[in-house]
């Protein structure tokens, strides 16, 4: 299988633990991206990156969440001190990089994230 | 931050009839995707629209792009079961953002 992964599947914490989620996007996909879908919503916009470089983040990405990809490869996100309010299902997706309009993010299966 | 209005949020109807779901914004946007979620997984895009005024074809489901490029709509023709889901509408936040803005989805059941 040659799509976007992410690991693990689902993910139960208590409130206050930390997490860490892994994304290993298309192979030669410069472009990463992670989002955050809550129960009724669309998936929202947290952080993009080219490469290892992180060139956007969103306001959604609280001083508690991190995303690295140190490789340009794979990437991982985590959550320091976890809330009841950061339950929600957590994606990756990957694009190629042939410019904004014709540039297709292609979407792992999430992670589902239950904070007790 | 470009919002994206879809409607209807909810639709549920018999297998063979005919449905539109709408996507409206009040901003102009250079290109929007429709993508399809099914529970637990994560969207897969069905279509993307550039030009205003532009109409395609994916079978039964038939996305057109407003003149104005300010609105959207998908129309499924004799829809199926299979045709379940979550219907979404995202667009590019700004010239040279590569965000993604989704809809809340419209999310459909076709009953056997």
């Amino acid at each position: 299988d040659t799509g976007v992964s992410q690991n693990p599947r689902h993910k139960i914490t208590k409130r206050g633990q930390n997490v860490t989620f892994r994304c290993d996007p298309i192979s030669e996909h410069n472009r990463l991206y992670w989002y955050r879908q809550t129960l009724g919503q669309g998936p929202e916009f947290l952080t993009y990156f080219q490469n290892e470089a992180q060139l956007e983040k969103s306001r959604l990405l609280s001083d508690r969440f991190s995303a690295e990809r140190p490789k340009g490869s794979f990437s991982t996100l985590e959550i320091q001190r976890t809330e009841q309010g950061d339950s929600a299902m957590y994606l990756c997706a990957s694009s190629a990089g042939v410019g904004v309009r014709a540039d297709t993010q292609y979407f792992g299966p999430g992670t589902r994230l239950t904070v007790l | 931050t470009q919002l994206l209005e879809q409607s209807p949020q909810f639709l549920s109807i018999q297998e063979g009839e005919n449905l539109t779901v709408y996507c409206n914004s009040s901003s102009v946007f250079s290109s929007l995707q429709w993508y399809r979620q099914e529970p637990g997984e994560g969207p897969v895009l069905l279509v993307t629209v550039v030009t205003g005024g532009e109409v395609k074809k994916l079978k039964r489901l038939t996305f057109q792009f407003g003149d104005a490029r300010k609105d959207s709509s998908l129309h499924i023709t004799a829809a199926q079961p299979g045709d379940t889901g979550l219907y979404l509408c995202a667009a590019y936040s700004g010239a040279g953002s590569y965000q993604l803005t989704f809809g809340k989805g419209t999310k459909l059941s076709v009953i056997p």
